[in-house]
């Protein structure tokens, strides 16, 4: 069974700060994927930024970058230069093979707030 | 051009009635789901279809039931809705041996009372 641990479940920075959220995961799966997902108010699900298990890069999006540590399970989410559009309920979720079809679990999600 | 869309966005209906949410996907994908998010915000995966055919199927009560005609429709029919139900439920899609995650349709937020 696949976890996703994210242990903030509030956070909080300033406009044009930076700031990362946390996400821990546990799998024995070594084929696996890892994304961010952003749920605004709007309630839809906007992929952020994904990452492959085998690559040691970090991935990068324009302002959203990861620190993606393999053996330590983690991967956080860093966003700089923070916008008053990026407040949003952030969610880590871990993609592994489940027969034909990848499963995707999901944390239990972080509320950005961005304070003007 | 929506590409994962789903009708209604909302629906209020009392306990015990029977009620459907649909979801059509236009991408050309092959894998569809059904994830429930409850209150709190938590998303978990409640069905799978790939290519018509069911692949994961959670814990759910029987109530519900999923129905893939196609490979581009995927729908939710749940039977006796009960309080508990109230949710916001997402329909998604995905392309085997794509690794891009899931797209998602924008939800149904389900309120029984």
């Amino acid at each position: 069974a696949q976890t996703v641990t994210q242990s903030q479940p509030e956070m909080s920075v300033q406009e044009a700060e930076t700031v990362t959220l946390s996400c821990t995961y546990d799998t024995s799966e070594s084929d696996y994927y890892l994304f961010w997902y952003k749920q605004p108010p709007s309630r839809q699900m906007i992929l952020v930024i994904r990452q492959e298990a085998y690559k040691q890069q970090n991935a990068t999006e324009n302002r959203f970058s990861v620190n993606f540590q393999k053996a330590a399970k983690s991967f956080s989410l860093k966003i700089s230069d923070s916008q008053l559009g990026d407040a949003a309920m952030y969610f880590c979720a871990l993609s592994v093979s489940s027969g034909s079809a990848r499963q995707l679990t999901f944390g239990s999600g972080t509320q950005l707030t961005v304070l003007p | 051009d929506t590409a994962v869309s789903q009708t209604p966005k909302y629906l209020v209906t009392q306990m015990g009635n029977d009620k459907s949410i649909k979801c059509e996907q236009n991408l050309g994908h092959d894998t569809m789901y059904w994830y429930k998010q409850d209150s709190k915000k938590f998303l978990k995966i409640m069905f799978s279809y790939n290519n018509k055919e069911l692949i994961i199927n959670e814990t759910v009560p029987n109530r519900f039931s999923p129905k893939s005609p196609d490979k581009a429709h995927l729908n939710l029919h749940i039977n006796s809705l009960e309080l508990g139900d109230s949710a916001v439920y997402f329909c998604a899609s995905s392309l085997t041996g794509w690794n891009y995650g899931y797209t998602f349709g924008s939800g149904t937020r389900l309120t029984v009372v």
